[in-house]
């Protein structure tokens, strides 16, 4: 198993700023995710986090507004750029150990966009 | 259209009874997971079942899966008020890399 450490919990942000979030696993997984997630909603998925490459981004979502990184296996970050607040959100990290295995999460982050 | 799609509930039940949720799918998969939410936290694994697989148990969870009707359900037996959460089913089908989420049933055990 692997325990997800997401930070920040939540947030409240101005227009226009950016925020960043960060996803610590506490072992080496091979496959990292970011997922949105509208109150009441399913999940979306904004891209898969590749380490040493860049993401590979969803339909709908791209890297200019979403920017992603993933230095090593265990560790990612997701950027919110240039916020409206219809990136009012949660955003999810999760992470498997291989294809088409259990997904670990983390705890997520709401943000709030004014 | 989507992937691992629950029945539209909700469902509100009294502590100790039954709760059964359904989830359809549209294309060949590898496997079916489901998974569970409190609050608008993050997602909880329950259980996987694999195509080759028919029922699988854990705890007072049990799931089924009909490959010939792309269908499977998940029933939580002797609910406590702890289960009430949002449970969603996903799908991992060949020649995908990630996960399809249904849309999740929201179910509330009355205490």
């Amino acid at each position: 198993s692997a325990v997800i450490s997401q930070k920040p919990s939540r947030d409240i942000c101005q227009r226009g700023t950016s925020l960043t979030i960060q996803c610590q696993v506490d072992s080496q997984v091979t496959m990292m995710f970011w997922y949105r997630q509208q109150p009441g909603q399913s999940l979306t998925l904004i891209a898969t986090a590749n380490q040493g490459s860049e993401a590979t981004y969803e339909s709908g979502f791209v890297i200019d507004k979403f920017p992603i990184s993933r230095p090593n296996l265990t560790f990612s970050t997701l950027t919110v750029s240039n916020m409206s607040p219809e990136d009012s959100s949660i955003y999810l990290c999760s992470a498997a150990g291989g294809w088409g295995e259990k997904l670990f999460f983390g705890s997520g982050t709401q943000l709030s966009v004014l | 259209s989507q992937q691992g799609e629950e029945d539209p509930q909700a469902l509100s039940i009294q502590e100790g009874e039954n709760a059964t949720m359904n989830c359809s799918y549209k294309t060949s998969i590898n496997n079916l997971q489901w998974y569970r939410q409190n609050s608008g936290r993050g997602l909880v694994h329950l259980i996987l079942i694999r195509s080759n697989e028919r029922e699988k148990h854990s705890g007072r969870l049990r799931v089924t899966l009909d490959t010939s009707k792309k269908s499977s359900s998940l029933l939580i037996t002797a609910s406590r008020a702890a289960d009430t959460a949002s449970y969603f089913c996903a799908t991992a089908s060949y020649g995908n890399n990630r996960l399809a989420f249904g849309k999740g049933n929201q179910v509330v055990v009355i205490p």
